[in-house]
Order: structure tokens, then sequence, then C-alpha cells
């Protein structure tokens, strides 16, 4: 299993550009997450996904759009980018065993995008 | 909304020597989560915690689980180079079951 792949890895942008982030899990997994993280801020989520067909903000949400485009793909949309989205991206997924709850996610290995 | 200290931001020691990081909320958590991140990598996850008191080891790492919900403890005993990377405490927000919560990190640097 490759787990959580993303792509690209890298990516640079000019102030305006749209681009896609994409994001695929093989665990079969019904929950997908966006999160973007920035220095000393840590980890925040942008949209998530809980199940096939549902999308919901998160805590950073403003300036991109997701498609849940099956149970496996999970893509986020930055439409006109801007240098205050310069971060790395991290695309995460989950999915509870019986006797757990669902809070185990498990990440990808990030995209690292400059936005110019 | 729901915040995450962690503690110390960040640490220098040398290898052999073990290491101690908390995280604390001021609101209760029923679960709590420590995950690591290697330089350039996604953040894994090292240890789940499930009910207030609990202790759970994986290997040389140790978490507790803190009586008041409120907080969580990490220690990694005998650390090596590989050890090097931000630990993040971890836990669901606002009552859901889908959103976590992250502290901002700790930065644990190890010495040759």
């Amino acid at each position: 299993n490759a787990g959580v792949t993303q792509t690209p890895k890298f990516q640079v942008l000019k102030t305006g550009q749209s681009m896609t982030l994409q994001c695929a899990q093989d665990m079969n997994h019904n929950s997908m997450y966006w999160y973007r993280q920035d220095p000393g801020m840590g980890l925040r989520l942008i949209y998530y996904s809980a199940s096939e067909g549902t999308t919901d903000k998160g805590e950073v949400p403003n300036g991109y759009n997701v498609s849940r485009l099956n149970k496996r793909e999970f893509s986020l949309r930055l439409e006109s980018a801007a240098p205050s989205q310069t971060s790395v991206y991290f695309c995460a997924s989950s999915e509870a065993p019986r006797t757990r709850p669902r809070e185990t996610q498990y990440f990808g290995p990030g995209t690292r995008l400059l936005v110019l | 909304g729901q915040q995450l200290n962690q503690s110390p931001q960040s640490m220098f020691i040398q290898e052999g020597e073990d290491v101690s990081m908390n995280c604390t909320s001021s609101s209760i958590f029923n679960t709590w989560l420590w995950y690591k991140q290697d330089p350039g990598e996604g953040p894994v996850l090292l240890i789940a915690l499930y009910k207030a008191g609990e202790l759970t080891s994986n290997g040389r790492l140790t978490a507790q689980f803190g009586i008041t919900r409120k907080d969580s403890f990490l220690n990694i005993s005998a650390s090596i180079p590989s050890d090097v990377g931000i630990y993040f405490c971890a836990g669901p927000s606002g009552g859901s079951n889908y959103k976590l919560t992250f502290g901002k990190g700790t930065l644990l640097t190890v010495n040759p």
C-alpha cells in the first residue's frame, strides 16, 4: 500500500494563478482532510470530507475550494493564489477500526507551495 | 476554539539523554494523539491515548493521558539521532470525530 500520496511535491506560482493539489489514498478510508503548515503555527485544517459526497470547512478555508472526486481522491484548489498561501500542504485520511474513534489520521508527504 | 499548548517549543539534547515534553489545554479532551514529523515529511502517528490516566509505550516512547484530561505527556528514553523532528500533540476539536486540533509542536534536535 502506498498510503496517502500527493502531487505535486513542489510548486511555484505567481500571484493570481490557479492550481489544484491532488491527493489519493489506497486504505479505503472514508474521511479525508487538507491541512496547511506554516512555521510556528502547527497544522491548521483547511477543509475536510467526512465521507464521499460531503465536504466541510475547517479552520482556515478562505481562498480554497475542494472536491471529493470519489472515495480515494480529494483535491484542493487555489483559484487565485496569493503570497499568504505560501505554505506546506498536507493531505490526510482516516477510518476508525470498530474499537477506536476516527481521530487517527494518516498523512501524505506534503506539497510545498511558493506563491510569488 | 480549542487550543493546545506544547512545551517546550524546542529542545537541544545530547544523544542518550531522556526527553520530556507536554501538551496542555484549557478544555477537556477525550483523546490525545502524539505525532512525529521528520524533516521534509508528513506527520506520523506515534501513540494514541483514549482514557484518562492511560500510560502507553511504543518502543522508547511513553505517553500519558493526564488525569484531569487537560494534559498529556510524551517521554523519549535514551534518545538517538533519528529522534530528530517535530513532535505534535493533537486531539479532537469541537466535539467532532473528524477534526483535530494540533499543538504548534516541539522541535527536537539530538546532538550525536
